[in-house]
């Protein structure tokens, strides 16, 4: 059965900071995605990669097929970055998403 | 821009009741599904559709049923609604059933 661990559960960081949330799995996946969730629900798929790194403005995305690891960094942290961050894999051999269970990310100004 | 939709963002309902949530989304995908969302639990998968009267049951189907009639359209219905069904639920769709996911807003009910 595939888990999917996230950490930390929750971070509070001061504007400016660098941030990293980590996620594992336990199995196989043939892609892992990270989403943004605002308060009031609404999810946003932020990416999906099978390997190495992606880059969106100040969000990097990292993962280790290797060692079952994703990272989720973020650059240049801003209040509007305050939001929970979900990561999820998808295994090989089926087709549906297995979610963590999301980090809390709170941005002070 | 893809634009799911969800019929209700609050809904409150009483035990038993049938409740009917339905989700729309304008970029002709072929995949739609279902999820709830409950604290500390993450996302689960309800029920999901690859086409047109075609639907799999996900990882929590019990107390769920699916139609999807038109391809734009996707309901979930608690033929009985109980407690236990008080939850955040979430539709999304995609182009292909690996493909990024597109959310609703969500619909939060509460049964009482």
């Amino acid at each position: 059965k595939n888990e999917v661990e996230q950490s930390p559960q929750n971070l509070t960081a001061q504007e400016g900071e660098f941030i990293t949330i980590n996620c594992s799995y336990s199995v196989g996946i043939s892609a892992l995605h990270w989403l943004q969730q605002h308060p009031g629900g609404g999810i946003v798929s932020l990416f999906m990669l099978s390997s190495g790194k992606k880059k969106h403005g100040r969000l990097i995305a990292t993962i280790n097929i290797q060692e079952k690891h994703s990272s989720l960094h973020i650059t240049a942290s801003h209040p509007r970055d305050s939001a929970v961050y979900i990561c999820a894999s998808r295994q090989i051999w089926r087709g549906n998403l297995i979610f963590g269970k999301g980090t809390k990310l709170s941005v002070k100004p | 821009d893809v634009k799911v939709t969800q019929s209700s963002r609050y809904l409150v309902k009483r035990t038993g009741e049938k409740v009917f949530l339905e989700c729309v989304q304008d970029m002709d995908h072929e995949n739609m599904f279902w999820y709830r969302q409950d604290p500390g639990l993450g996302l689960r998968l309800i029920y999901f559709s690859y086409d047109v009267k075609m639907k799999e049951k996900g990882d929590i189907p019990e107390g769920y049923s699916v139609s999807r009639e038109k391809k734009e359209r996707f309901s979930l219905i608690l033929e009985s609604a109980s407690t236990n069904q008080t939850s955040m639920y979430l539709c999304a769709s995609s182009l292909d059933r690996t493909d990024t996911q597109y959310f609703g807003p969500g619909t939060r009910l509460t049964v009482l």
